[in-house]
């Protein structure tokens, strides 16, 4: 089906631990975005990527990496997880960036023990 | 700094009832203004508002933009339950590293 999928939905893992989270996307929209959703913070942007191999940061990167070495999959990497990166994180894609809303997958819910 | 400011932060009304939520924002390079609607998973999208004064509508929902005073409204007449969620309203920019910004949302419950 088309849309934008990521996975896992739901993960649990130690501080320290390096965790990638997927975002996939079949409308070949140009522009994928990652957030984290936290209480009292509303969504903030973690990345955001306008192509393939165009990255860049937005509002809370530190401790994330990403990368976009084709169109369709944006993958997000925690490098070495910390409790403060628990959270509810969001793919999303549009086609253009001032033009389109933005397509938002179901969430992954991070768990850091 | 750029911000996007919504209130309520919660509310909570009676089936039948009409709300009004609010946004208002100070970001530079302003282009647009979304409203999303988020249940219990991904905002999905309601409205794109880029000029003054232009009312968008779809049903019950209807939104309206002011870019001299700053700000948009969401209305919701005749709630259902169905419309309990969260509102979010978030502002695009013309450029800065932040395409999109976002406010805290709106939290509706809607009682029967």
């Amino acid at each position: 089906d088309a849309g934008i999928t990521q996975s896992p939905r739901y993960k649990i893992t130690e501080t320290g631990r390096q965790v990638t989270l997927m975002c996939h996307q079949t409308w070949s929209h140009s522009y994928m975005f990652w957030y984290r959703q936290d209480l009292g913070h509303g969504l903030r942007l973690i990345y955001y990527s306008a192509a393939a191999d165009i990255t860049d940061k937005g509002e809370v990167p530190d401790g994330y990496v990403v990368s976009r070495s084709k169109t369709e999959n944006f993958p997000l990497t925690l490098e070495s997880a910390t409790r403060s990166q628990t959270s509810v994180y969001f793919c999303a894609s549009s086609e253009y960036r001032e033009h389109s809303p933005l397509h938002f997958g179901n969430g992954t819910r991070l768990t850091v023990t | 700094e750029d911000k996007v400011v919504q209130s309520p932060l919660s509310l909570v009304v009676h089936e039948g009832d009409t709300v009004t939520l609010n946004c208002s924002y100070e970001v530079t390079n302003f282009r647009s203004l979304l409203w999303y609607k988020q249940e219990k998973k991904a905002p999905t999208f309601l409205f794109m508002l880029t000029s003054s004064g232009i009312e968008k509508k779809s049903g019950r929902l209807s939104s309206i933009l002011d870019k001299k005073e700053l700000f948009s409204i969401l209305n919701i007449t005749a709630t259902q339950t169905g419309d309990s969620a969260v509102y979010l309203c978030a502002v695009v920019r013309n450029s800065g590293n932040t395409p999109l910004v976002f406010g805290k949302g709106t939290r509706l419950s809607v009682i029967a």
